[in-house]
């Protein structure tokens, strides 16, 4: 069955270090997306592409980055990460723009100490 | 500011009673989505809402899309435990910049069945 998977499920890292989450989908989908959700706050959008090499910033974009080499991937660095970035992170994807479903992934804990 | 308005924020009912949440927008939108989560869990979508007026139901979940497109709820009939959980709307909306949308979220409502 097609998926969508991200890894690592739980992730401990320390303040200044670059951090790399893994978001990997089966259903060659177009869209991908990165959210974070915090309490409340719920899910605010990171970043987002529309294919391969296509890459738009989300609402809360600073301090992160993605790139899209690859129909199936999208994954989100850190640069640099700091303890406001300790959140749990969400991967969708959906298959065209509008009007279709999004996939969610289980997410990925990322606490900053 | 939150383009998406989730009311209420969190909710407690009894076992067999009926509950709306809604959601609202300032803008049109496209597309209106409704998902569950369980805690430390992913997003499962429930049901998506395109045309104004639109209903759509699953089991004892009913959502409804206004004629204007700019505000939604969903509807729980004689609520039970596996109800319980936290429920968010998704929707396309334009990007400020103009051109394509994205896809935000409402910052979800929290449901607790009492037993």
């Amino acid at each position: 069955d097609a998926e969508i998977t991200q890894s690592p499920r739980h992730k401990i890292t320390e303040t200044g270090r670059q951090v790399t989450l893994a978001c990997h989908q089966t259903w060659n989908h177009n869209n991908m997306f990165w959210y974070r959700q915090d309490l409340g706050h719920g899910l605010r959008l990171i970043h987002y592409s529309y294919g391969v090499q296509d890459t738009n910033k989300g609402e809360v974009s600073d301090g992160y980055s993605v790139s899209r080499s690859n129909t199936e991937d999208l994954p989100l660095t850190l640069e640099s990460a700091a303890s406001s970035q300790t959140s749990v992170y969400f991967c969708a994807s959906s298959y065209r723009q509008g009007n279709t479903e999004a996939f969610f992934g289980q997410g990925t804990r990322l606490t900053v100490v | 500011s939150q383009e998406l308005e989730q009311s209420p924020q969190s909710l407690i009912v009894q076992e067999g009673k009926n509950l709306t949440i809604n959601c609202t927008s300032s803008k049109t939108l496209y597309g209106l989505y409704w998902y569950k989560q369980k805690y430390g869990e992913g997003l499962i979508f429930l049901m998506m809402l395109q045309k104004g007026g639109e209903e759509k139901s699953h089991e004892k979940i009913t959502a409804k899309l206004d004629e204007k497109k700019q505000q939604s709820s969903l509807h729980i009939t004689a609520s039970q435990p596996s109800h319980a959980g936290i429920y968010l709307c998704g929707a396309e909306l334009p990007l400020t910049q103009g051109g394509s949308e994205k896809l935000v979220f409402g910052k979800g409502t929290k449901l607790t069945v009492n037993p």
